[in-house]
C-alpha cells in the first residue's frame, strides 16, 4: 500500500526556535493535512491545504504556524517560535479525492523544552 | 461544533471474542466516516471508511456500520486476536470549505486482547 513520509521522526527543540516538520505525500494525492496529538489526547485538526492554498485552519493554527508546498512535492509544517504546549505529535495526511480514505504519515514527535 | 465520542475508553477480552466498539456523533451533517487503527507511538492505520450513504462496510473479520440519522457507528470485530490489541479512532469527515473536508476524531477505545 502507498505510504506517507514524514521526516524527522523525532525533534526535540528549545522554546522559541523555529522548526519544520516535512512530509511527502502519496503521489497523486491532491488534499493534504496536518493533525496533532498532545499525549493522551484526541487527534486534532490543524489545517488542510488544497490547489496550493489553505482551505481552512483551526483555532490551533496560529500566526506562528505556516504551511507550503514548495516544489511540488513537500509539504511542510513550519513552526516559526515554539512554545512548550506545542510539544505533540504531528501528523501529515493525504487524500486523492474527497470520498476517498485518509492516509496518515507515522508521525513526528516534536519535544519543545 | 462536531463532538465525537467513543465507548468504552477501554475493553479487554480474552482471545477469540467478538466485540464492539461504538462511536456517537453530535452532527448527522457528515460526507464520510472512517475507523482507524493505532498503536503506541505509531501513526493511524485506516482501516474501513463508510460514506454517508452507505450502512456499512466489511473488510475480513471487520464490520463497521453506520446510522447517520442517529449519529452512531458501530466497529465490529470477529474473533479477536492478540494481535488485535491497539487503540481504534473513529472519526468523521466534514466539509471544511473550498472543496476539502477535515476529520474530527473520538478519544478512542483501547483494546487489549488477552491470549
Amino acid at each position: 500500500e502507498p505510504e506517507v513520509t514524514q521526516t524527522p521522526s523525532h525533534q526535540v527543540t528549545q522554546m522559541g526556535q523555529e522548526v519544520i516538520l516535512r512530509c511527502v505525500p502519496i503521489s497523486n494525492h491532491l488534499y493534504f493535512y496536518w493533525y496533532r496529538q498532545i499525549l493522551g489526547q484526541k487527534v486534532e485538526f490543524l489545517v488542510s491545504f488544497y490547489n496550493n492554498e489553505i482551505s481552512e485552519k483551526s483555532e490551533i493554527f496560529d500566526d506562528q504556524f505556516s504551511v507550503e508546498r514548495p516544489d511540488g512535492s513537500n509539504f511542510t509544517l513550519k513552526i516559526r517560535s515554539t512554545k512548550l504546549e506545542d510539544s505533540a505529535m504531528y501528523f501529515c495526511a493525504t487524500r486523492g479525492l474527497p470520498n476517498e480514505k485518509l492516509f496518515f504519515g507515522s508521525g513526528t514527535q516534536l519535544s519543545v523544552l | 461544533k462536531q463532538e465525537v465520542t467513543q465507548i468504552p475508553a477501554a475493553l479487554s477480552v480474552p482471545e477469540g471474542e467478538n466485540l464492539v466498539l461504538n462511536c456517537s456523533f453530535t452532527d448527522s451533517a457528515i460526507y464520510n466516516l472512517q475507523w482507524f487503527r493505532q498503536d503506541p507511538g505509531k501513526g493511524l492505520t485506516s482501516l474501513l471508511l463508510i460514506q454517508s450513504s452507505q450502512r456499512e462496510q466489511t473488510s475480513g473479520r471487520l464490520n463497521a456500520s453506520l446510522d447517520k440519522s442517529s449519529g452512531r457507528s458501530t466497529l465490529y470485530i470477529a474473533a479477536s486476536q492478540p494481535g488485535d490489541s491497539a487503540t481504534y479512532l473513529c472519526a468523521v469527515s466534514e466539509y471544511s470549505g473550498g472543496s476539502n473536508y477535515k476529520l474530527t476524531f473520538g478519544k478512542g477505545t483501547l483494546l487489549t486482547v488477552n491470549p
